[in-house]
């Protein structure tokens, strides 16, 4: 079945340190995907995401791109800065080819970022 | 703020007990989905549903059922909790029935002793 494989946390890093989170996934017909952020003690909220191969999902200087030949979506950001600390979900939903509309979700990878 | 709501922000009950969690979706969107969120299992998959009519299941045990009113609101009903039942519960709403962007509540904790 379709699914999502993100690299394994915590990640540490210090504040304007370069970012990446990798995520593959595996899927039949043409998922969306999406970067979900999760703040301590709330709720997912949407950081960025992707419909098609190539395209590439921005937010508060966050980027992923779509790609489609290594089932790919990296997670990337140049500079981190100390309230980017959160847990970060990689997911796809089944998209408009799919007969169902849930987000499948990766494991979550930690990310604190140290003044 | 996603403004999708859901109440209460925290419940604690006893094994064998029964709780109903409500979820507002955002003003506009007619699929709500629910999804629990535990240590083990990481987030998964409930139920969905779009315009009042169920649309799919995922992962969701006998005793948890669910209905979307006609106000669009969704309550989430476990019931014979166990303790493997403490989780974060989150309900998210999107504009279609799917592909869409999905939006997230603040989540219910439920904590079952």
């Amino acid at each position: 079945g379709d699914s999502v494989t993100q690299m394994e946390g915590p990640v540490t890093l210090s504040e304007e340190a370069f970012l990446t989170i990798n995520c593959t996934y595996t899927a039949t017909g043409y998922p969306s995907l999406f970067w979900y952020v999760q703040y301590p003690g709330e709720g997912l909220q949407l950081l960025l995401k992707a419909t098609k191969a190539d395209d590439k999902g921005s937010n508060k200087g966050f980027e992923a791109t779509y790609r489609k030949e290594t089932t790919s979506f990296h997670l990337e950001k140049g500079s981190v800065q100390v309230s980017d600390s959160a847990v970060y979900f990689c997911a796809l939903t089944r998209g408009y080819g799919g007969s169902q509309g849930n987000l499948i979700f990766g494991k979550g990878t930690k990310l604190s970022v140290k003044p | 703020d996603s403004g999708v709501t859901q109440t209460p922000k925290h419940l604690i009950t006893a094994t064998g007990q029964r709780v109903t969690l409500r979820c507002s979706p955002r003003s506009g969107d007619l699929s709500v989905y629910w999804y629990q969120q535990s240590l083990d299992q990481g987030l998964q998959f409930l139920i969905q549903y779009y315009n009042g009519e169920e649309r799919a299941k995922g992962n969701i045990l006998e005793r948890f059922s669910a209905q979307q009113f006609p106000d669009l609101h969704s309550e989430l009903n476990l019931s014979s909790l166990e303790l493997g039942d403490s989780a974060l519960y989150f309900c998210a709403s999107s504009v279609g029935v799917r592909g869409e962007t999905q939006y997230f509540g603040p989540g219910t904790r439920l904590l079952v002793l």
